[in-house]
C-alpha cells in the first residue's frame, strides 16, 4: 500500500539553527502534501498546504518565513524550521495524497526538540 | 471557524467492554468526516470515513461510526474492545470540499486493560 516516509523521526538542535524535515511518498505521486504540528496532548494543527511546483499556502498564524516549505517534486516535500527556538519544539507530521479523490496518507511524524 | 471537539480525553476500559468516543464539529456546510487511530510509535491510520449516504459507517477492526447531522456528531463505537485497541483516536473534519485539509479533534487516549 501507499506509504509516506518522514525523515528524521526525531531531531535535537540548538537554538538559532535550522532543521529540515523531509516527507516522501514512496509509491505514489503526491500532488498535495500537508504539514501539521502537534503539541503534547493536543490536536494536530494544520500549518500549511503544499502543492507540487507552487508556493505553499499557510494557515493563519503560521509564519511562512520561519517554516519554509518546498514541494519541488511529486514525491518530496520539505519543511525547514529556520532559526529554531525552544518553543518550536513539537511533533511535526506530514500527509500526502495523489490526484483527485485519492486517499490521504500520513507520515510517522518528526519529534523536534530545540535546546 | 471550523472546530472539532472530542469529549473524552482519556478512556480506560477492560477487554470486551463496549466503546463509544464522542466527536462533535462546528461547521454549517457539507463535511467529510474521519476517524483516525494512532498506535504507539506508528503513523495515523484511517479507521473509517463518511462522505455521504448511509450515516452508519463501518470501518476496519470492528469499528463503526454514526453521523448525526442534526447533532453535528460523528461518534465512534466498537461493541467489544481488545487490548490491541489501545491507541490514540482522532476525529477529523474536512469542510473544504475534500481537499484533504483536515481539522482534527484533540484526540482520545484509549487504554484497554487485559
Amino acid at each position: 500500500g501507499a506509504v509516506v516516509s518522514q525523515h528524521p523521526s526525531w531531531v535535537i538542535c540548538k537554538s538559532g539553527t535550522s532543521v529540515k524535515i523531509e516527507c516522501r511518498s514512496l509509491d505514489f505521486q503526491a500532488t498535495t502534501m500537508f504539514w501539521y504540528r502537534q503539541f503534547p496532548k493536543q490536536s494536530l494543527m494544520l500549518m500549511a498546504t503544499s502543492n507540487e511546483g507552487s508556493k505553499a499556502t499557510y494557515e493563519q498564524g503560521v509564519e511562512k518565513d520561519k517554516f519554509l516549505i518546498n514541494h519541488a517534486s511529486l514525491t518530496l516535500s520539505t519543511l525547514t524550521v529556520t532559526s529554531a527556538h525552544p518553543e518550536d519544539s513539537s511533533f511535526y507530521i506530514c500527509s500526502a495524497r495523489g490526484q483527485g479523490n485519492s486517499p490521504l496518507h500520513f507520515g510517522n511524524g518528526t519529534r523536534l526538540t530545540v535546546t | 471557524a471550523q472546530s472539532v471537539s472530542q469529549h473524552n480525553h482519556h478512556v480506560i476500559l477492560s477487554e470486551a467492554a463496549s466503546l463509544e468516543l464522542g466527536c462533535n464539529y462546528s461547521y454549517g456546510g457539507t463535511v467529510n468526516l474521519f476517524w483516525y487511530v494512532q498506535y504507539p510509535g506508528q503513523h495515523l491510520q484511517l479507521l473509517l470515513k463518511y462522505f455521504s449516504g448511509d450515516p452508519l459507517v463501518k470501518g476496519i477492526k470492528g469499528f463503526e461510526a454514526e453521523f448525526i447531522k442534526s447533532k453535528f456528531s460523528f461518534n465512534l463505537r466498537k461493541p467489544s474492545v481488545q487490548w490491541s485497541d489501545t491507541a490514540e483516536y482522532f476525529c477529523a473534519v474536512d469542510g473544504s470540499g475534500n481537499t484533504g485539509k483536515l481539522i482534527f479533534g484533540q484526540g482520545t487516549t484509549l487504554q484497554v486493560k487485559p
